[in-house]
């Protein structure tokens, strides 16, 4: 089955960059995800997609500084020149056959 | 601009039933799947249900965790969607959140790999299951 593994948490000095990985199970490998992201106290808000060839497209209104990536099974959202305001909880999510899946969740913290 | 508004969220004793409703506005609704996800006070999101549009069949798919007990349903004529919730438990207890589920297809009929993914979402409506 299709499982999405995030590490708890990453950190990063204000304006440097931090990557979050979130990887698919095998057998997933290929599949495309979306990237969310949850402020304190906040619903989510959709990110960006990356898909199945690696290409990435992100919402209305995220800031370019939100990037995303893949390589193998592993796909990454990178923010580059971290801001306060993106101190949040990051989830990925992804899609088979009728069932939508979320990853555990990392926690951003803006040093 | 897209804005989903969640309702019918409260207070409800365990085994009792609740319906909580999904208005939506600034989008073609028939035109979207729409899902249902919640969140466990201090936990992570997870996806209790979705329901594709007409045009790709209109059925519904059910987390395992709440399958038999709760169901999405949709209603184009009024751009609502609908989570009804019944035989509730306190782990039931959270913040759901409707979202918007775009669908990525690979080829022109979606007959091959496609995906859904969530990109809209509302602010959310608390459910409290408690006695």
């Amino acid at each position: 089955q299709l499982v999405l593994t995030q590490s708890p948490s990453a950190s990063a000095s204000l304006g440097a960059s931090v990557t979050v990985t979130c990887t698919l199970s095998s057998g997933y490998t290929s599949y495309a995800i979306a990237w969310h992201q949850q402020q304190p106290e906040k619903g989510p808000r959709y990110l960006m997609r990356i898909n199945s060839d690696g290409t990435y497209s992100t919402g209305d209104g995220i800031p370019d500084r939100f990037s995303g990536s893949r390589s193998g099974a592993e796909r990454y959202l990178t923010i580059s020149g971290v801001q306060s305001e993106d101190e949040a909880d990051y989830y990925c999510q992804s899609y088979d056959s009728g069932t939508q899946v979320f990853g555990g969740g990392t926690k951003v913290t803006v040093l | 601009e897209a804005e989903l508004v969640e309702s019918g969220g409260g207070l409800v004793q365990p085994g009792r039933s609740l319906r909580l409703s999904c208005r939506t506005y600034g989008f073609r609704f028939a035109d979207y799947a729409m899902a249902w996800v919640r969140q466990a006070p201090g936990k992570g999101l997870e996806w209790l249900s979705f329901i594709r549009s007409k045009a790709h069949s209109g059925a519904a798919e059910h987390a395992a965790s709440v399958k038999g007990r709760f169901t999405i349903s949709r209603d184009d004529s009024t751009g609502i969607a609908y989570l009804q919730m019944n035989s509730l438990k306190t782990e039931d207890t959270g913040v759901y959140y409707c979202a918007r589920d775009s669908l990525e297809c690979t080829d022109a009929r979606c007959r091959g790999y496609h995906y859904y993914y969530m990109d809209v979402w509302g602010k959310g409506a608390t459910v409290t299951v408690s006695s």
